[in-house]
């Protein structure tokens, strides 16, 4: 049923590399979101975007920074991938307006770096 | 602020066995209420919701309904699977939050 996709699934990388995750929807859907989900399974929010060229911090405070150009498409970037960035990665993209807006979200991008 | 709060799992269940996840939650105002549902290996995806009082959400034999006098909104499933097993998050959506709150999350594990 959804249609947002995230690459990559894995990615292991060094300290201090630079890396972008990639998230695309083809739903048309205004607001994107990114959230960290941590071994215990709880999530954040790190940032969210209502529309092209509007993009905000969430709940969580991160080192990555997003970017939102196009409507479809939402990408993560960590400038200096550091050990505590180890995590997994969730984009999200809503259909609607707060409070009935359901959320679909893409399979994840589980980041390792050593 | 708003929050959710979810029982703590693991959760082991028997096949066929009942199922209940505890869900309260705290809001300003009018929230509506979701399930979302991770499986192994994948993204969340929504189970049920309710958007109002005394409303029962229901999908895949799940239901939960939104009691407003005890803030709750319990998953109850009559007899569970193995495919079932998976992770349960609570969620909640109020006017004038930027996004979800989720709970902290369950995990379901069902044996044959």
């Amino acid at each position: 049923e959804a249609d947002i996709y995230q690459t990559p699934r894995y990615l292991v990388i060094g300290t201090g590399k630079k890396i972008t995750l990639e998230c695309s929807q083809t739903m048309g859907h205004d607001k994107m979101y990114w959230y960290q989900q941590d071994p215990g399974m709880e999530l954040h929010l790190i940032h969210y975007s209502y529309g092209v060229n509007s993009t905000e911090k969430g709940d969580l405070s991160s080192e990555s920074t997003v970017s939102r150009i196009r409507t479809e498409h939402f990408p993560l970037t960590l400038e200096s991938a550091r050990p505590s960035h180890t995590s997994q990665y969730l984009c999200a993209s809503s259909d609607g307006s707060v409070p009935n807006e359901k959320l679909f979200f893409g399979s994840g991008t589980q980041l390792s770096v050593l | 602020g708003d929050s959710v709060t979810q029982m703590e799992g693991p959760v082991t269940l028997s096949e066929e066995a009942f199922l209940t996840i505890n869900c309260t939650y705290t809001a300003t105002g009018y929230p509506s209420l979701f399930w979302y549902v991770q499986y192994p290996g994948e993204g969340l995806q929504l189970l049920l919701k309710a958007t109002k009082a005394d409303d029962k959400g229901s999908n895949k034999g799940f239901e939960a309904t939104y009691r407003k006098e005890t803030t709750s909104f319990h998953l109850e499933k009559g007899s569970v699977q193995v495919s079932d097993s998976a992770v349960y998050f609570c969620a909640l959506s109020d006017w004038g939050r930027r996004a979800l709150t989720f709970g902290s999350g369950t995990r379901l594990q069902v044996q044959p």
